[in-house]
């Protein structure tokens, strides 16, 4: 069955930088986009970045753009999201989800997240 | 940017029939998608492409969308159904996708 898990939160400083990983299984990754998805706690979902399939197109929030990278390795199965100059409003749990196809820019599957929080 | 509104917080009594609304500028032109969080986990869909529900889903759970309202509906609520629940959207314009606040729904 379909595996997204997460890895890669923890607390850290305000300004720095934290890599978030999503390791797949239970499908062909290489043939569908992944999305990134994050909630504040005890607040609603926020969209972070989407990536397509062979990774040509990548879609980032407005909160996060210039800050986040997102990047897919398909040898491995894995999704990364390159988190810089992070401020306390990043805070949050983190989901990785996976579109149900290539670019339906709906989350079929999530995984259970990662917290991430950032405070000095 | 497209807004999505949901209503906070809807309440039903079991066995009856669940209603959350999602508002947007002509959201019946676009796809709509529904998620369930039951708290401490991960969101689930529920809902997709208006009114699809994926495989494992009850057929309690139906959706519908025009003109400027999206629409879930759970028939024969029970205690399991209750949970926040989120629509979705993919805005192309901006390249973004777009959620609703968010409803929490109570079975009482």
């Amino acid at each position: 069955q379909v595996q997204l898990v997460e890895s890669g939160g923890g607390v850290v400083q305000p300004g720095r930088s934290l890599r978030l990983s999503c390791t797949a299984s239970g499908f062909s990754f290489s043939n569908f986009g992944m999305h990134w998805v994050r909630q504040t706690p005890g607040k609603g979902l926020e969209w972070v970045a989407f990536i397509s399939d062979d990774g040509t197109k990548r879609y980032y929030a407005d909160s996060v753009k210039g800050r986040f990278t997102l990047s897919r390795d398909n040898s491995k199965n894995t999704l990364s999201l390159q988190m810089n100059s992070l401020r306390a409003e990043d805070t949050a749990v983190f989901y990785c989800a996976k579109d149900a196809l290539s670019e339906t820019y709906y989350f079929q599957y999530w995984g259970q997240g990662t917290l991430v929080t950032v405070s000095s | 940017s497209y807004v999505l509104t949901q209503p906070p917080s809807v309440s039903v009594a079991s066995g009856k029939t669940a209603r959350i609304t999602c508002g947007g500028k002509n959201v019946g032109d676009i796809r709509v998608h529904w998620y369930q969080q039951r708290p401490g986990q991960a969101p689930i869909l529920v809902i997709y492409y208006d009114d699809d529900r994926p495989s494992g889903i009850p057929e309690r759970f139906s959706g519908s969308n025009s003109g400027n309202t999206a629409t879930l509906t759970i028939s024969r609520a029970e205690a399991g159904d209750e949970a926040d629940y989120y629509c979705q959207v993919w805005d192309k314009n901006s390249n973004h996708v777009v959620f609703g606040g968010g409803t929490k729904l109570t079975v009482l």
